[in-house]
């Protein structure tokens, strides 16, 4: 099956810094990929939609230059969490849409802000 | 605005069957999605529902009454390694899918 991954699993900075995610399907080419926070004990949270080649489309209450993102070819978006703090801290997850609509999860990347 | 309402939480016993509910309300609507989380894990595609009625796959089932705007997974001769977190999500436009607060089935010897 397809498969879509995230790197890197875990990452820990300081209060601050900006970290980068990275979201790749190994297997398919995603026009569309998505891009969710997860706190503890709580639902996934849409944050951006991310097509190839133009500007990520951000939810509502969601601060485009606090999280940017860039999808610059059919198997990789980035996130780059800018100046993080402690509230940043949680699980972001990825997914990425085949051309048959079906969408596949990364496995999370989980993000500490001390 | 939109809103998807389930269960906070279930618990059963293994061989059992239950059900967990969703109700949405939300403009757009293309479809109910079903997805698992296990802790610390990325959520899993369980079953898809465009159209009314029932969609079977193995133990698991999902039905959708898009005029009442309710749906449900069913599942059936649990096992403990059904014990996770269940989400309802809404699809809509683009692909854009909108995930309910989850339902935390533990499912007990």
């Amino acid at each position: 099956g397809a498969v879509v991954s995230q790197h890197p699993s875990w990452v820990i900075c300081k209060s601050g810094t900006s970290v980068k995610i990275e979201c790749r399907s190994l297997d398919f080419q995603a026009t569309t990929m998505f891009w969710y926070r997860q706190f503890p004990k709580q639902s996934l949270m849409l944050m951006a939609t991310s097509n190839e080649g133009s500007k990520a489309t951000y939810e509502q209450g969601v601060e485009k230059d606090k999280f940017l993102i860039n999808h610059a070819s059919l198997t990789l978006s980035t996130l780059t969490v800018t100046s993080a703090h402690p509230e940043d801290s949680s699980f972001y997850i990825c997914s990425a849409r085949d051309e048959a609509g079906t969408q596949y999860f990364g496995p999370g990347t989980r993000l500490t802000v001390l | 605005g939109q809103s998807l309402e389930q269960p906070s939480e279930v618990t059963a016993v293994e061989g059992a069957i239950v059900q967990i509910n969703c109700t949405y309300q939300t403009s757009g609507f293309y479809g109910l999605s079903w997805y698992q989380q296990h802790d610390g894990g990325a959520p899993t595609f369980l079953s898809y529902n465009a159209l009314d009625g029932l969609e079977e796959t193995g133990r698991f089932s999902s039905f959708l009454s898009r005029s009442d705007s309710y749906g449900y997974l069913l599942l059936q001769e649990l096992q403990m390694k059904d014990s996770a977190s269940y989400f309802c999500a809404v699809r809509k436009g683009g692909g854009k899918l909108i995930f309910g607060q989850g339902t935390e089935l533990s499912v007990k010897p």
